[in-house]
């Protein structure tokens, strides 16, 4: 049984380029969540996606981000325009219905 | 004040001693309460989860709730090197998803043999 995958694990852009990043949850799980770790600080809620919806993308910058789930395919979490604040690492998580969520191994991104 | 606050650390521990983990919360509504482990560039892995006042034991591993003073701890017994790692308290407030979690910022944790 396969874990929360994500790729690519690493990602380089330029300045002003799109990045966009992607989560394939644990068989079974129908709910996705996307974190985002910043340099030497912990772990912050960007958005959580249901099939289809966006249920709470409270934690979301208000531009440049955004996250789908479809119906077919992973979850994606695209950065338009990239600028180096945007360099983190991103992790997803997903769960079965309201159980504990399970990490994926990451993508880190690095703008130059 | 942040939301979650854990001891600064680094801590720094012999093998086989007990590494005492401190993490403190400011929202009453938080209901859930989690351990997280990460090893320098890998994935937050769950370790403990406790939900109710008081200590929950795993293997080495105790966690330790305390709702009125808004206080849950770790305790490692009989640390290994293999322990060294960072280590992330979250919560989740009630009434929100079980992934919508609120992180400290961790505690660096190394074992020295």
């Amino acid at each position: 049984n396969a874990g929360v995958m994500q790729n690519p694990r690493h990602l380089v852009r330029r300045r002003g380029q799109e990045a966009r990043l992607r989560c394939s949850p644990m068989k079974g799980h129908s709910h996705v969540y996307w974190y985002r770790q910043l340099p030497e600080e912990g772990l912050k809620f960007m958005v959580y996606l249901q099939k289809e919806n966006i249920i709470d993308e409270s934690g979301m910058p208000k531009e440049r981000f955004s996250a789908e789930f479809p119906k077919e395919g992973p979850s994606i979490l695209r950065i338009q325009q990239v600028v180096r604040g945007d360099s983190a690492a991103y992790f997803c998580a997903s769960s079965y219905r309201e159980t504990e969520a399970f990490f994926g191994q990451g993508t880190r991104l690095t703008v130059v | 004040q942040k939301e979650v606050e854990q001891n600064s650390g680094p801590l720094s521990v012999p093998e086989g001693a007990i590494a005492s983990l401190n993490c403190t919360y400011s929202d009453r509504g938080s209901q859930s309460f989690f351990w997280y482990r990460q090893y320098s560039g890998k994935s937050p892995e769950l370790i403990m989860s406790i939900y109710s006042n008081g200590d929950k034991e795993d293997g080495r591993f105790t966690a330790q709730l305390n709702k009125a003073s808004q206080y849950v701890s770790l305790l490692i017994r009989d640390s290994q090197p293999s322990d060294s790692a960072t280590y992330l308290c979250a919560v989740r407030r009630a009434g929100t998803s079980y992934g919508k979690l609120t992180f400290g910022q961790g505690t660096i944790l190394t074992v020295h043999p």
